[in-house]
């Protein structure tokens, strides 16, 4: 099945930029989404299709996909961006087909 | 807008049947467009999918959980829902619901339920 590698954790200083990445076999081929799940609550899409942003999310959030690491970047990090992040794609290239999650990445403000 | 909200029992015992059912709100579930799915999360862990269903009934289902669910829709009481048989302590996690945004090659969840706890204890 299709594996999905994302970095346990990630710290940034706040007004820095953070990258979480997620690594995956010729990810680059395929359309990666990322989530936000702040504790207690639902996750919620930041980035589709690997770099388009929903309304209301701000432009801080980025996302770009290449080779075989996709990446999430927040610019100008606020203390409010602290929160768990997984990426998410479609698999429809192995037996077991479907969604497939990244383990997600713990985002620290320092 | 629309909303989504997961509903059924917070605790199951073990070897019993899992019901949940997720009520979607301010939109029509078979407005067409969208595929509505369920995912857990274990306890302090990531994100699995479980599996999703269109208005038509049409499903697809994680392979490794297939033997054991069901995912049904209910268009005259806007609702879909899930069943997941034989329960060990190991199905012990929150419970959402999720709408699927598909396109050809891929899909993505737009809009999530709150969430429901779900505890397989005797």
């Amino acid at each position: 099945s299709y594996v999905l590698t994302q970095p346990p954790s990630v710290s940034v200083a706040p007004g820095q930029t953070a990258r979480i990445t997620c690594g995956g076999n010729n990810i680059g081929s395929k359309s990666v989404h990322w989530y936000q799940q702040k504790p207690g609550q639902a996750p919620v899409l930041v980035v589709y299709d690997d770099s388009d942003r929903p309304s209301g999310i701000p432009e801080r959030f980025s996302g770009s996909n290449s080779g075989n690491t996709a990446t999430l970047t927040i610019s100008r990090v606020e203390a409010g961006d602290e929160a768990d992040y997984y990426c998410q794609v479609w698999d429809s290239s192995s037996d077991h087909r479907g969604v497939v999650f990244g383990g997600g990445t713990k985002l620290t403000v320092l | 807008q629309v909303q989504l909200q997961e509903s059924g029992p917070g605790l199951v015992k073990p070897s019993q049947t899992l019901s949940l059912t997720c009520t979607v709100s301010g939109g029509s579930i078979s407005s067409g467009g969208y595929y509505w799915s369920w995912i857990r999360q274990h306890p302090g862990k990531g994100l699995e999918w479980i599996g999703y269903i269109y208005y038509s009934g049409s499903t697809y289902y994680n392979p490794s959980l297939k033997s054991r669910v069901t995912i049904s829709v209910d268009t005259s009481k806007n609702q879909f829902s899930l069943k997941l048989s034989s329960v060990t302590a190991a199905d012990t996690a929150v419970y959402y619901c999720a709408r699927v945004e598909m396109a050809t090659t891929t899909g993505y969840f737009d809009l999530w339920g709150r969430g429901t706890l779900v505890t397989v204890s005797s």
